[in-house]
């Protein structure tokens, strides 16, 4: 069974700074992996897309890697802001989709 | 733990037909839920969501009248699909949040669903 883990749980840090989220799956099975952000209250947003034969995507100031052999994922925010802060969830598809706990990120002016 | 079931986990049905998802929060109530939709190699994607006693809010180009969505307790958010057609094949996915005091706020989702449409 996929078991998605990210880390840290919950992050703080001053405005202006760069950072890097971590996600990672048990099983390299899979045909993709997503980035999602939740802000209080409401529906996922879609950040990232990276399908299993690619190796990242870019989007402004977000940056995913995936590496399937090691079963590891990354989130790169650069130049953060406040308006950035959220919660930031991976999601790998297999057979089902599985998502990790999330990762709880402040960004103080 | 906090446990969001979603029924059923596949589904094949014919075109024409409609088709019932149910999602059911186990071990906390829910106000709110979110569905979504991820078509093969794209991303998922926010179709509605589901309020308990009140209409559900739809996102831009999801048809209220084929997508219907039913939040008639504080634990059950049902999505139909009705007259399925071929096009509608896809994943489905659900989220509740648990905003419960202990909770701080954690967001549960079920395992999805697989519709086939024949």
């Amino acid at each position: 069974k996929q078991e998605v883990t990210q880390i840290p749980a919950a992050l703080s840090v001053p405005e202006g700074e760069n950072l890097v989220l971590n996600c990672s799956f048990t099983d390299s099975a899979i045909y993709n992996l997503q980035w999602f952000r939740q802000d209080p209250g409401k529906g996922l947003t879609s950040l990232l897309l990276i399908q299993s034969s690619q190796r990242e995507q870019t989007s402004g100031r977000l940056n995913a890697s995936l590496d399937k052999s090691s079963g590891r994922s990354t989130l790169y925010i650069a130049a953060s802001q406040p308006g950035d802060s959220a919660t930031y969830l991976c999601a790998v598809k297999g057979n089902m989709l599985t998502f990790g706990g999330g990762t709880r990120l402040m960004v103080k002016p | 733990g906090a446990v969001v079931s979603q029924h059923p986990s596949r589904v094949i049905c014919k075109s024409g037909t409609s088709v019932k998802i149910e999602c059911r929060s186990l071990d906390f109530q829910a106000t709110t839920m979110f569905w979504y939709r991820q078509f093969p190699k794209q991303s998922l994607m926010l179709m509605a969501t589901s309020n308990e006693g009140s209409k559900a809010t739809y996102e831009q180009g999801v048809e209220k009248d084929k997508f219907l969505i039913n939040h008639a307790s504080l634990t059950l958010s049902t999505l139909t699909v009705t007259s399925a057609h071929p096009e509608d094949s896809s994943f489905y996915i659900c989220s509740a949040p648990d905003v419960s005091a202990h909770s701080g706020n954690t967001i549960y989702f079920g395992e999805g669903s697989w519709l086939t449409v024949v």
